[in-house]
């Protein structure tokens, strides 16, 4: 398996521009998990999903904010409108849950930069 | 999330020697604890994990100890050598880890 694969790698847009990140998680893993990375706040959970259905959405920082899974193969951050302070690295990953190990595998992030 | 900023904790060893990280976690109900390592440019990398029903843990090259009583967290490398290097996270969890949360990270710098 590739691994947790997220486009694109890199991102610049223009405030006020919309911006939609994409994931794919590790085949036959049930639950993914979007992050975000800054210098200033570390790495925190912003939504994540189990079995394509969003279980806990209260890291996402406001309405600008929207994810969707629509398979169990693919997922969405959008942001819009964008903002400078969104500037981040965003991480998806993915893990079986269930009743053994269940540790969550990162995809390469995608850095995004609101100019 | 916590604060990082610039005040990243950094811990400096010279290469063959072992390296040990700590973390204070802050849930005394977590039940489930992570180390992660992630290096310049990449998502972070699994570790090592711990269930809180145990206090020590071991891998290759790696231990992981859980002291419930001061909610602390500690990752021992033996040996450290210059692929250490990396910023690692301890992250807990509950219920089997559905809902991770992520400590600052300490950044660790092996010294030739």
């Amino acid at each position: 398996d590739a691994g947790v694969i997220q486009s694109p790698r890199h991102e610049v847009t223009e405030m006020g521009q919309e911006v939609t990140l994409r994931c794919k998680p590790i085949s036959g893993h049930n639950s993914l998990f979007w992050y975000r990375q800054t210098m200033m706040r570390g790495l925190e959970l912003l939504i994540y999903f189990n079995n394509n259905v969003p279980i806990d959405d209260s890291g996402m920082p406001e309405d600008r904010f929207s994810a969707k899974m629509p398979n169990a193969s693919f997922s969405t951050l959008k942001i819009q409108p964008s903002e400078p302070r969104d500037s981040a690295v965003y991480f998806c990953a993915s893990s079986f849950s269930g009743t053994g190990d269940t540790e969550a595998f990162f995809g390469q992030g995608t850095r995004l930069t609101v100019v | 999330g916590e604060s990082v900023g610039l005040h990243l904790p950094t811990l400096s060893v010279q290469e063959g020697d072992n390296s040990i990280i700590n973390c204070a976690y802050s849930n005394s109900a977590s039940d489930y604890f992570i180390w992660y390592k992630q290096e310049s440019g990449k998502g972070p990398q699994f570790i090592i994990d711990i269930r809180s029903n145990m206090d020590k843990r071991q891998g290759q090259r790696v231990t992981v100890l859980l002291n419930k009583t001061v909610k602390h967290l500690s990752l021992q490398i033996a040996a450290t050598q210059p692929g250490d290097s990396a910023v690692y996270f301890c992250a807990e969890g509950l219920n089997y880890g559905q809902n991770f949360v992520f400590g600052p990270g300490t950044r660790l710098s092996v010294l030739p």
